[in-house]
């Protein structure tokens, strides 16, 4: 079945770096990524979609300078939080989707901004 | 109003227990529907579509009210193994694509 890889699935950083995360569809070619968020105890919000080679359009109340998505193939969209602060920390997950495949998640990344 | 809701629980239940779940949803342009199961700390799992003619799945079963905007899950002879959150998730076509939007939640907790 449809598998997508998620990395890395922990990260802790500092107050005022940014952190990278990659999600990888492994055998299909996804033609569009999604980025969702969950807060504890809350639902899967979602952040952003993006079409590859194309501008990811953002959900309202997103800031996009701030979280910069990447969708530079068919299989790799990356999640960059920038100058990340202790209220993003967070569990953030990608999923894809392409005709025939319907929508698979990655696993997810906790991030936790100290 | 949440575009999609769901009543948060948990419901604690025995082993062996039917346990029910609903949702409502506000978008009547909404196309497709999915409960999904969400494990602690983990990514949300498809459980299963939803139709309008009602659909099973051993143990599991999900009907779809168009006309209400309801969408429910019953669980047969829950098992310990079932306790997990139950994510209700509509599926809407935007014109950058579609759209998936979930629900809250509910736990269910399943005891021996």
């Amino acid at each position: 079945g449809a598998v997508v890889s998620q990395h890395p699935s922990w990260v802790i950083c500092k107050s005022g770096t940014s952190v990278k995360i990659e999600c990888r569809s492994l055998d299909f070619q996804a033609t569009t990524m999604f980025w969702y968020r969950q807060f504890p105890k809350q639902s899967l919000m979602l952040m952003a979609t993006s079409n590859e080679g194309s501008k990811a359009t953002y959900e309202q109340g997103v800031e996009k300078d701030k979280f910069l998505i990447n969708h530079a193939s068919l299989t790799l969209s990356t999640l960059t939080v920038t100058s990340a602060h202790p209220e993003d920390s967070s569990f953030y997950i990608c999923s894809a989707s392409a005709t025939g495949t319907g929508t698979t998640f990655g696993s997810g990344t906790r991030l936790t901004v100290v | 109003r949440k575009e999609v809701e769901q009543d948060p629980g948990p419901f604690n239940v025995p082993e062996g227990a039917t346990v029910a779940f609903n949702c409502t949803y506000s978008n009547s342009a909404s196309q497709s529907f999915f409960w999904y199961r969400q494990d602690c700390r983990k990514e949300p799992k498809l459980l299963m579509s939803v139709y309008s003619s009602g659909n099973e799945d051993g143990r599991f079963t999900a009907q779809l009210n168009r006309a209400s905007q309801y969408i429910s899950l019953l669980i047969r002879d829950s098992k310990l193994s079932d306790s997990a959150t139950y994510l209700c998730v509509v599926n809407t076509w935007e014109e950058y694509g579609n759209k998936l939007v979930f629900g809250a939640g509910t736990i269910l907790r399943v005891k021996s």
